[in-house]
């Protein structure tokens, strides 16, 4: 699976839009991009994928840009409760692959 | 509904002992992951099970771990001859399968060795 380069940190004022970065230019065709965040001393949580359409849920929206090669989440409100690690992880979508994290980005969200 | 569920949360264990961590998956959910997580990093694979065949083991760090889910459900993993290297949680999570799954991870197993 390709690998991702996020920054190890960000943050972002309560209530505005945490905008997360992250850079797969080695990103293949069949590789979907995955988005999961992990709350301290939690299990990770999985948040939103996508292939190459930008694609929105009740948690985040995802936009990827044409060439695939970055991605950019989207949490529109952040709140304190999104203080968390999120990774970004590129994977071939098939049953039983496993998810490769790298070192994610941790976003503190500020009063 | 019920998510992914560990026990016990949290585990101490003298060097030498054996440890045996527990996983209960999410109601007819097909795929069973092991992951390790050491302090501050991120999440590491060590197998896979698709119902109760253990299809991936390539990330087990010796033969010292030993991973089973025998009836395809509840699954166990094992370590035997504990060290202090194997301090770590220990993640379960998941999935329905087919192509496009969603891995849902339970909150983990805090293993300290002393």
């Amino acid at each position: 699976d390709a690998k991702t380069t996020q920054p190890t940190s960000m943050d972002c004022a309560e209530g505005r839009a945490a905008n997360l970065p992250c850079n797969h230019s080695t990103i293949s065709g069949n590789e979907y991009v995955y988005w999961y965040r992990q709350i301290h001393s939690q299990g990770p949580q999985y948040i939103i994928h996508g292939l190459k359409n930008n694609e929105t849920n009740e948690m985040a929206s995802l936009i990827i840009t044409e060439d695939r090669k970055s991605s950019t989440l989207i949490l529109p409100h952040a709140t304190l409760r999104d203080t968390a690690v999120y990774y970004c992880i590129v994977r071939v979508a098939y049953a039983g692959n496993m998810l490769t994290f790298g070192g994610g980005t941790r976003l503190m969200v500020k009063p | 509904g019920a998510g992914v569920s560990q026990s016990p949360r949290y585990k101490v264990a003298k060097r030498g002992q054996d440890v045996a961590l527990r996983c209960d998956p999410i109601s007819g959910h097909v795929s069973l992951f092991w992951y390790q997580q050491a302090l501050g990093q991120g999440p590491e694979f060590l197998t896979y099970f698709q119902n109760e065949a253990q299809l991936d083991k390539s990330g087990l760090p010796s033969d010292r771990f030993f991973a089973e889910r025998p009836e395809g459900s509840v699954s166990t993993l094992k370590i035997q001859r504990t060290q202090q290297e194997d301090s770590a949680v220990y993640l379960c999570a998941s999935a329905s399968g087919g192509v496009q799954e969603t891995q849902y991870f339970g909150p983990g197993t805090r293993l300290l060795v002393l």
